[in-house]
């Protein structure tokens, strides 16, 4: 049992670059997520989906695109990165849709490591 | 304005040592998650709590939803408990959450 699994792990880009990030669940989990980690914040949202089809724009979405390709695939993508998307970038899911009062257990992948130079 | 404080921001324990890490939040919230993240990165979710207590192993997860607070106990440290603690709550009963900055914890044999 995989979890949730992202790739790549690691990636540097030159400014004005584009990648896409992927994340795959295999937990048939409804909601997933993507995050970023800088020092000394706390994890911030990024972009949501509480579903196939239908995603949500979280704290920080500006310079990022997202797809949830189908229940288990959800894709980050940087049209022209910058040095300020420098960061660690977290996929995670839970097994609640939005809009309910109670939030299921979240589980994360193991992280992207994203350096723009 | 951070919705979710924990405190400390750091802190030094001596093996076998009585752990209690903070949780204030200002949103009104049904549950609140606990998550571990080791040196390497990677993120754990420890306990997902709406009242009372819980505990798994040497971790004891406590809320109170009236006074907006939760610890998380850890009895008998080990240096395998270094990591980084997270609190996190759902932002106004969705299921997107606000995250605390996080408490770095460091346990000395």
């Amino acid at each position: 049992n995989a979890g949730v699994t992202q790739t790549p792990k690691f990636q540097v880009l030159k400014t004005g670059q584009s990648m896409t990030l992927q994340c795959a669940q295999d937990m048939n989990h409804n909601s997933m997520y993507w995050y970023r980690q800088d020092p000394g914040m706390g994890l911030r949202l990024i972009y949501y989906s509480a579903s196939e089809g239908t995603t949500d724009k979280g704290e920080v979405p500006n310079g990022y695109n997202v797809s949830r390709l189908n229940k288990r695939e959800f894709s980050l993508r940087l049209e022209s990165a910058a040095p300020s998307q420098t960061s660690v970038y977290f996929c995670a899911s839970s097994e609640h849709s939005a809009g309910t009062a109670y939030t299921g257990e979240l589980f994360f992948g193991e992280g992207s490591r994203l350096t723009v130079l | 304005k951070n919705e979710v404080e924990q405190s400390p921001q750091n802190l030094t324990a001596q093996e076998g040592e009585f752990i209690t890490i903070n949780c204030s939040y200002s949103v009104g919230i049904s549950a609140l998650h606990w998550l571990q993240q080791h040196p390497g990165g990677g993120i754990v979710s420890l306990f997902m709590l709406s009242s009372g207590k819980k505990k798994h192993g040497r971790l004891i997860a406590t809320i109170n939803i009236q006074e907006k607070h939760s610890s998380l106990h850890i009895t008998a440290s080990h240096p395998r408990d270094s990591a980084v603690y997270i609190c996190a709550a759902p932002f106004y009963n969705t299921d997107k959450l606000i995250f605390g900055t996080g408490t770095r914890l460091q346990v000395f044999p």
